[in-house]
C-alpha cells in the first residue's frame, strides 16, 4: 500500500511569506502528526490531528498551524516566515494515534527561507 | 520535562565491528520506546519498538535493543555492522500517549 505522501518535497520562500504543506496519510490511518527536523534542534513535535481535531500541540508559536480534512489528509501552515523556520517538515500517520500505534513517516518537505 | 538523551553524536566504525548506541530517557511512567533510522536521502524508518513484554527486542537488519527499566535505558546493538548501516539513528519515547519525543540522533559512519 502507498506510504505517507508529502508535497511539495522542496520549496524556497522569503522572510515574511507564508507556506502550506500537505500530507496524505496511509489509507485507513486517521491520525496525522507533524514534526520539524533541524540540525540544531533535532526532531521536534508540532501537532497531532485525529478525526479532524487537534489532539496535541508542541511548543511552537502561533504562526504554525494545521488542520485535517474528513479524508484524513492534513495541511500545516506557517505564516510570516522567519529564517529559523528553514527545516525538514515531517508528517507521520498512524491508525489511531501516537499512543496506540507506530508512526509511519513521509519523506518530508524541505523548506528553505531566504 | 521529559527528554531523551543520545550521548553519542557521531560514531565511526569499521565494517564487522560491533555497535552499541546509548539511549536514556527521563520519564517515570509507562513508556513505549522506539529506534528509528534515517538513511542518507531517505525518510525515517522504524528499526524496532518496545511496548511491553520481553525487554530484549529484535528489529530489522539484525538490530536489537534492550530495555533496562532500572537504568531508564534502551540501547541499540548490532553484533557486526555493514557499510550500508551508515545512517542517522534516533531513539524516541512516547510521552503520555500523546507525542513522540526524539533524542538528538547519532550519526553512524561505517568505513569499508
Amino acid at each position: 500500500k502507498a506510504g505517507v505522501t508529502q508535497t511539495p518535497r522542496y520549496l524556497i520562500k522569503t522572510r515574511g511569506q507564508q507556506v502550506t504543506l500537505s500530507c496524505s496519510p496511509i489509507s485507513g490511518h486517521r491520525s496525522v502528526s507533524w514534526y520539524q527536523q533541524t540540525p540544531g534542534q533535532g526532531l521536534q513535535f508540532l501537532f497531532e490531528y485525529f478525526s479532524e481535531t487537534q489532539r496535541n500541540k508542541g511548543n511552537f508559536p502561533g504562526r504554525f498551524s494545521g488542520r485535517q480534512f474528513s479524508n484524513s489528509r492534513s495541511e500545516m501552515n506557517v505564516s510570516t516566515l522567519e529564517l529559523g523556520d528553514s527545516a525538514l517538515y515531517l508528517c507521520a500517520s498512524s491508525l489511531l494515534g501516537t499512543g496506540a500505534n507506530v508512526l509511519t513517516f513521509g519523506a518530508g518537505s524541505r523548506l528553505t527561507v531566504l | 520535562a521529559q527528554s531523551v538523551s543520545q550521548h553519542n553524536h557521531h560514531v565511526i566504525l569499521s565494517e564487522a565491528a560491533s555497535l552499541e548506541l546509548g539511549c536514556n530517557y527521563s520519564y517515570g511512567g509507562t513508556v513505549n520506546l522506539f529506534w528509528y533510522v534515517q538513511y542518507p536521502g531517505q525518510h525515517l524508518q522504524l528499526l524496532l519498538k518496545y511496548f511491553s513484554g520481553d525487554p530484549l527486542v529484535k528489529g530489522i537488519k539484525g538490530f536489537e535493543a534492550e530495555f533496562i527499566k532500572s537504568k531508564f535505558s534502551f540501547n541499540l546493538r548490532k553484533p557486526s555492522v555493514q557499510w550500508s548501516d551508515t545512517a542517522e539513528y534516533f531513539c524516541a519515547v512516547i510521552v503520555g500517549a500523546q507525542k513522540l519525543v526524539f533524542g538528538q540522533g547519532t550519526r553512524l559512519t561505517i568505513n569499508p
